[in-house]
């Protein structure tokens, strides 16, 4: 166990559906990042937040924003749902300093999406 | 340039056997290099890591191999175990970047009884 939960473990939705996939980093955790991975793109970052700001952004889709709340927990928004948006999204989180060296990357056990 | 390239992409091995898994990456900015195990339905977990001021990390049965000048870096997985059969990432990156991951594609490793 990782220490990072997300929720919903599934989701079944249809196209042009709005859905919300939240996560919750490891105790102390300021960092969380937000992961795509699907059979063809494999492993793809998509946006950081370190303590309620956004710090980098992906090949992340307009449709999608994300955001991290003042008690660090953090929620992907999806919206205009396609069918290639099913995936497995994952949330990672880390201690990442403001200096900027780079600590170890924690995953959650990630939300299926299924976009029919 | 922000690529890292993972081969091969399957690997069978023999209960007991070493497997060897190989990346390669092009940007020299990369500063953390880690690698990630992960079974199905599972989220990656994070094995091991090497920073490129070190040739080779151990830790148990797992060791990192590092070629800065070739930029190359390998998971050699001693004493193989059916136990470790899962699909295993590489990945990389770099603090002007803010720490994202870019990640190889992946090799799905079997290890037969």
């Amino acid at each position: 166990d990782s220490g990072v939960t997300q929720t919903p473990k599934h989701l079944i939705t249809a196209t042009g559906q709005r859905v919300t996939l939240r996560c919750s980093p490891r105790s102390g955790d300021l960092s969380v990042y937000w992961y795509q991975q699907s059979l063809d793109q494999g492993l793809q970052f998509l946006i950081q937040y370190y303590n309620g700001e956004e710090r980098a952004k992906g090949n992340i889709l307009e449709r999608f924003s994300a955001q991290q709340f003042p008690d660090l927990h953090s929620e992907l928004n999806l919206s205009s749902l396609e069918l290639g948006d099913s995936a497995l999204y994952f949330c990672a989180s880390s201690e990442r300093g403001l200096a900027g060296e780079t600590y170890e990357q924690y995953f959650g056990p990630g939300t299926r999406l299924t976009v029919t | 340039q922000q690529q890292v390239k993972q081969s091969p992409q399957s690997l069978i091995v023999q209960k007991g056997g070493i497997s060897i898994i190989n990346c390669a990456y092009e940007n020299t900015a990369f500063d953390y290099f880690p690698w990630y195990q992960q079974f199905p339905g599972k989220g990656p977990a994070l094995l091991i890591a090497i920073r490129p001021d070190v040739s080779e990390k151990k830790e148990g049965r797992f060791t990192i191999s590092f070629n800065k000048s070739a930029k190359q870096f390998s998971l050699h997985i001693m004493d193989s175990q059916p136990g470790d059969s899962a699909t295993y990432f590489c990945a990389a990156s770099t603090r002007n970047q803010g720490g994202k991951l870019i990640f190889g594609q992946g090799t799905e490793l079997s290890v037969k009884p």
